[in-house]
């Protein structure tokens, strides 16, 4: 079954640090892979995505992901973190269906958390 | 610019009580989601629609029901209200699906059942 694991519920980094989420995924084909944010009391909004081509996609706000095929993994880095990046970010696989019924499959989130 | 618009923001219910939440979006996406997000377990998939007229199940449907009348609304029916449905619910469209393209949220909905 496709499922994604985010193996860190919370991260704390002092601001101005570099920063990377792990998330590790499920999935037998060419996955679609995405990094949502949500900041509190907000819906999420989409950081990256990757579909093919470069494994390297940069992404909004500084982030960047790396996809490894080999390590079944996407994580999510950034080289230097501001405040304004506490937030809880969520990795998800697209999951292909019938009749393009397409779903994402969400991981169980990482809250960030950036010391001053 | 509205996007996903989710109503009501907040909502108390009693054990076996009913309710529709709202979505409207404005983008003409032909793809609409409802999620449930619960502390530690990240989204859900309640239920979705690729079009007027089609619903379908997802992962979590038991004790929800929805309509799809329109391009534009996706109402989210919760019957005889559990205290396993607190949580917190979101609304999402797509233009190409969710597997291969953006998903807009709405504010999300967050719904007490005591």
């Amino acid at each position: 079954a496709q499922s994604v694991t985010q193996p860190d519920i919370h991260i704390t980094v002092s601001e101005g640090a570099s920063l990377e989420l792990r998330c590790n995924y499920s999935y037998g084909a060419t996955p679609y892979l995405f990094w949502y944010v949500q900041s509190p009391g907000q819906g999420l909004q989409l950081l990256l995505k990757y579909f093919s081509g470069d494994t390297l996609v940069q992404g909004n706000k500084g982030f960047e992901a790396e996809f490894k095929r080999s390590q079944s993994s996407f994580n999510l880095r950034k080289p230097s973190v501001h405040w304004s990046d506490a937030a809880e970010y969520f990795c998800a696989v697209g999951v292909d269906g019938s009749s393009n019924t397409g779903k994402l499959i969400f991981g169980q989130g990482t809250t960030l958390q950036v010391k001053p | 610019n509205a996007g996903v618009t989710q109503t009501p923001k907040f909502r108390i219910l009693k054990i076996g009580q009913s309710m529709t939440l709202q979505c409207t979006q404005d983008m003409n996406h032909n793809y609409m989601y409802w999620y449930r997000q619960d502390p530690g377990m990240g989204l859900k998939l309640i239920y979705y629609s690729v079009g007027a007229g089609i619903t379908d199940k997802g992962e979590v449907p038991n004790g929800y029901n929805v309509s799809r009348s329109t391009t534009e609304d996706f109402p989210l029916r919760l019957e005889l209200a559990a205290p396993s449905q607190t949580s917190v619910y979101f609304c999402a469209s797509s233009r190409t699906g969710a597997h291969t393209g953006e998903l807009f949220f709405g504010e999300g909905s967050r719904l007490t059942v005591l």
